[in-house]
């Protein structure tokens, strides 16, 4: 089956700590996301990647750290440094990057919720 | 920089009812997609516009995108049990460092009552 997978589908921390939610894709996909979604709101863009070892901050980039070193996996890293790190965090994979002649669809995986106390 | 809106926030309606979504960007779209979170799930694709006044019908979804392309709308005709969720429109932006970055406005939340 093909697919994005991402893990753990919950996840608790306690505040101070790091905490590295995983993404996996087997779409061959060239380019995946990192969207963040609070209640009420829409997603909003962490980091995203075109490419392997290549990554582009999104709008709320701050706190979070990521590492693309192979096509297949995208991980986010929440760092004590982020505020407000309790949220339902969703990653996507695409053939390629939006852009502006042509879009591309997006896929998502479950998506990890995290609380931090 | 650019904004997309989604209007109503919140929709209840008796099943059998029909429902209209819409979009509204800041900005001229050169294509526009949707998407459907069902509730405690994550959004799936349901489908791309591109062309100025477009209307693409899935079933008993119609979408439409505006002539000047920076709005768009979702008709559901006799809504379902099954369509309830939170409907998603999303653009691309444009331009330099925007270049891969999609908007998605903040959606709305169909409730159905059976």
């Amino acid at each position: 089956d093909g697919g994005i997978t991402q893990s753990p589908k919950y996840l608790f921390r306690k505040e101070g700590q790091n905490v590295t939610l995983s993404c996996e894709q087997n779409l061959n996909h060239d380019a995946m996301y990192w969207y963040r979604q609070d209640p009420g709101q829409g997603l909003r863009l962490i980091y995203y990647s075109q490419i392997v070892n290549d990554f582009q901050k999104g709008d709320i980039a701050e706190g979070y750290s990521v590492s693309r070193e192979k096509k297949e996996s995208f991980p986010l890293t929440v760092t004590s440094a982020q505020k407000n790190p309790t949220a339902f965090y969703l990653c996507a994979s695409s053939i390629g990057l939006a852009g502006a002649l042509f879009n591309y669809e997006q896929y998502f995986g479950p998506g990890t919720r995290l609380t931090v106390t | 920089g650019q904004q997309v809106m989604q209007i109503p926030q919140y929709q209840h309606v008796q099943e059998g009812e029909d429902f209209t979504t819409y979009c509204n960007s800041s900005t001229t779209l050169s294509n526009i997609q949707w998407y459907k979170q069902r509730p405690g799930g994550h959004p799936v694709f349901l489908i791309q516009l591109v062309k100025s006044g477009e209307v693409k019908k899935q079933k008993r979804l119609t979408f439409q995108f505006g002539e000047a392309k920076k709005n768009s709308s979702l008709h559901i005709t006799a809504t379902q049990t099954t369509d309830v969720g939170t409907y998603f429109c999303a653009g691309p932006r444009a331009g330099g460092t925007s270049y891969g970055k999609l908007t998605f406005g903040q959606g709305t939340i169909l409730t159905v009552h059976p």
